[in-house]
Formats: C-alpha cells, structure tokens, sequence
C-alpha cells in the first residue's frame, strides 16, 4: 500500500482566510481522494481528484469552497477557501489502495 | 445505495475481555469491507479488510473479523482487550466492483478499556 504524507498537521486559522492541504504519495497513483471529519462525527468523503481532469465532488461539496489541484500522480492539494468555524474538522486524503495520509487537523477562529 | 451501520457509539470492557465491534452494511452485492482505527490527535490506520472468499479475515494488533453474508455483518473482535486497544474504530464500505476506492465510513465506535 501506498504511504502518503500529509501537511500540515494542524493549523489554527482566521475567519475569511484560506489554508491549502499537502498530500504526497510514495508511489504514482490514478485517484487521490479528500475526506472531512467534522469534530466527533464519521468520515465524509468531499471529491475524487483525478490526474489532468477536474476533480469529482460529492453532494454537498462545490469547487468554489474546496479547489482540489492534481498536478501529477503523486501529489494533490486541498484548498478550504474562505473559511468559518464550521469548517474547523480534520481533514484526509487517501489513496488506493485503502491508505489514509495522518490528517490535518483545522481550527478556525 | 451502499450504508454501514454500527452498533453501540460507545463501548466499554475491562482490560482482558472480549472485545466485539459490530458493524452491518447494506449494499445490493457483496461489497469490500474494511475495518479502521483512530488514535487520539492521529490519521486512520487499516485494521483488515475484507476482498476475497475468506470469511474470517485476521488484521494487525490481533484483532479480527468475519463477514456473514446472511447476517450482512462484518463485526470485530479481539479475545484479550489492552489499554493500548482504547481508540475510536470505524467499519467502511466499497463497492466489489467500483475501482476508484471510495469508501462510505459508518458512524464509529468509542472503545473505552477499563484497567
């Protein structure tokens, strides 16, 4: 299985401002996937990015909140945009096969 | 549509004792399942899965479970808890046939150990 690193770890952000999620896989990988864990609650998937195309949202979830960039097979970022209290979750990318990156862990005040 | 539902928010065991997780899913073909865990402040790590003929699958840190069709469960267990076990766990669901690897995560499972 692929390992994944992920940055940073946990940031305190501001209202209104913008944090943007690293993940870097070991190994070249077709789909990339970004999933939020709001404070207590499960996992909920936000997109499937693919390599050279637009990233997947699930229902729920708009670009405009969350970009997703895939510049190549091995790396994928996930912008929270404009953010709120309500965004401050932890935040995972994965990869196949069934592999999850440590987890951002956002608090916004 | 597929779901997984897992029973119990919390649970509670003495150091030793049987541990046993459950987690039911729905789906319309036999799915992929798989079974995560979550340490404090910490990512998720994959306790075992679920993707072949094998009903009883072994994972890592002794714990283990069996897929029943008929039951559509895929609970967890672990004969002897340790303190180091105490962690939340969530049981998920992929499509057998769906090769982009997304999963659908039930609700979790607070396993606390008691000394």
């Amino acid at each position: 299985s692929a390992v994944i690193s992920q940055k940073p770890s946990r940031d305190i952000c501001q209202r209104g401002t913008s944090l943007t999620i690293q993940c870097q896989v070991d190994s070249q990988v077709t789909m990339m996937f970004w999933y939020r864990q709001q404070p207590g609650q499960s996992l909920t998937l936000i997109a499937t990015a693919n390599q050279g195309s637009e990233a997947t949202y699930e229902s729920g979830f708009v670009i405009d909140k969350f970009p997703i960039s895939r510049p190549n097979l091995t790396f994928s970022t996930l912008t929270v945009s404009n953010m709120s209290p309500e965004d401050s979750s932890i935040y995972l990318c994965s990869a196949p096969r069934y592999t999850f990156g440590s987890g951002t862990r956002l608090t916004v005040v | 549509a597929q779901s997984v539902t897992q029973l119990g928010s919390h649970v509670s065991v003495s150091e030793g004792a049987l541990v046993l997780l459950r987690c039911n899913y729905s789906s319309s073909v036999p799915p992929y399942l798989f079974w995560y865990v979550q340490y404090p402040n910490q990512g998720l790590q994959l306790l075992l899965k679920y993707t072949s003929a094998a009903t009883l699958v072994k994972g890592i840190n002794g714990f283990e479970a069996e897929f029943k069709k008929s039951e559509t469960s895929f609970h967890l267990t672990k004969p002897s808890a340790h303190m180091s076990d105490a962690a939340e766990y969530f049981c998920a669901v992929s499509d057998r046939g769906d090769s982009s690897y997304k999963l659908i995560f039930g609700s979790g499972t607070r396993l606390l150990v008691r000394p």
